[in-house]
């Protein structure tokens, strides 16, 4: 069975760092790209941040560009976001999210992890 | 980026009743859509993908059609289980995108 524990999540103050880690189980870690995706209380997802099987390729929505760092360890089997410089816009429940193609980025997502909120408030 | 937008943003349906939700992608997504449901305090659940293929496990009630930019998605005979929100998301082109979301209400 797969699954997905994030963790790390928490209140922040305004131009702080977060770190958010995604504890993977249950399929070959290293064979699949994943993601992050957040919802902000009470509105729509948000795709954030992606990352191929190997950790060679890398997307992120504009809106956290230069601010988020996706990496991931194939060893360990877990998936990080390095957030930095966050906003009152950021605060939302982050997911971890499995690609359903198998060494291909661009596919649908077809696990999540159970979510952790990240609240951004001085 | 490739711009989403589902419609209608919510309505009320009763149980039995066939509901179609659509989606239209700002620019030609060939068939790279996905479709979720997500129930309150639950993560989404992938329903449909490659525009039309039913994930396993999901009701046959279920159903998705559309390339290019327009897309549907069906419920045949709505069940009491299936009053959520539903999304749909693209993964032509990344970063991927998701639509607004359409709430599917009780009447």
């Amino acid at each position: 069975e797969v699954q997905l524990v994030e963790s790390g999540g928490g209140l922040v103050q305004p131009g702080g760092s977060l770190r958010l880690s995604c504890s993977a189980s249950g399929f070959t870690f290293s064979s699949y790209a994943m993601h992050w995706v957040r919802q902000a209380p009470g509105k729509g997802l948000e795709y954030v941040s992606g990352i191929s099987n190997n950790g060679g390729t890398t997307y992120y929505a504009d809106s956290v560009k230069g601010r988020f760092t996706i990496s991931r360890d194939n060893s360990k089997n877990t998936l990080y976001i390095q957030t930095s410089s966050l906003r009152a816009e950021d605060t939302a429940i982050y997911y971890c999210v499995k690609g359903r193609g198998l060494g291909v980025l661009s596919s649908p997502l077809d696990h999540w992890g159970q979510g952790i909120l990240v609240t951004v408030s001085s | 980026a490739i711009r989403m937008t589902q419609s209608p943003s919510s309505f009320s349906a009763s149980t039995g009743d066939r509901v179609t939700i659509t989606c239209r992608a700002s620019q030609a997504i060939g068939t790279y859509l996905a479709w979720y449901q997500q129930k309150p305090g639950k993560a989404p659940k992938l329903l449909i993908y490659a525009a039309s293929t039913l994930e396993s496990g999901v009701p046959s009630r279920f159903g998705g059609s559309g390339s290019g930019t327009d897309f549907t998605l069906t419920i045949s005979c709505l069940q009491s289980d299936d009053f959520a929100t539903y999304y749909c998301q693209q993964y032509y082109n990344y970063p991927s995108t998701f639509g607004g979301g359409t709430k599917v209400e009780i009447k």
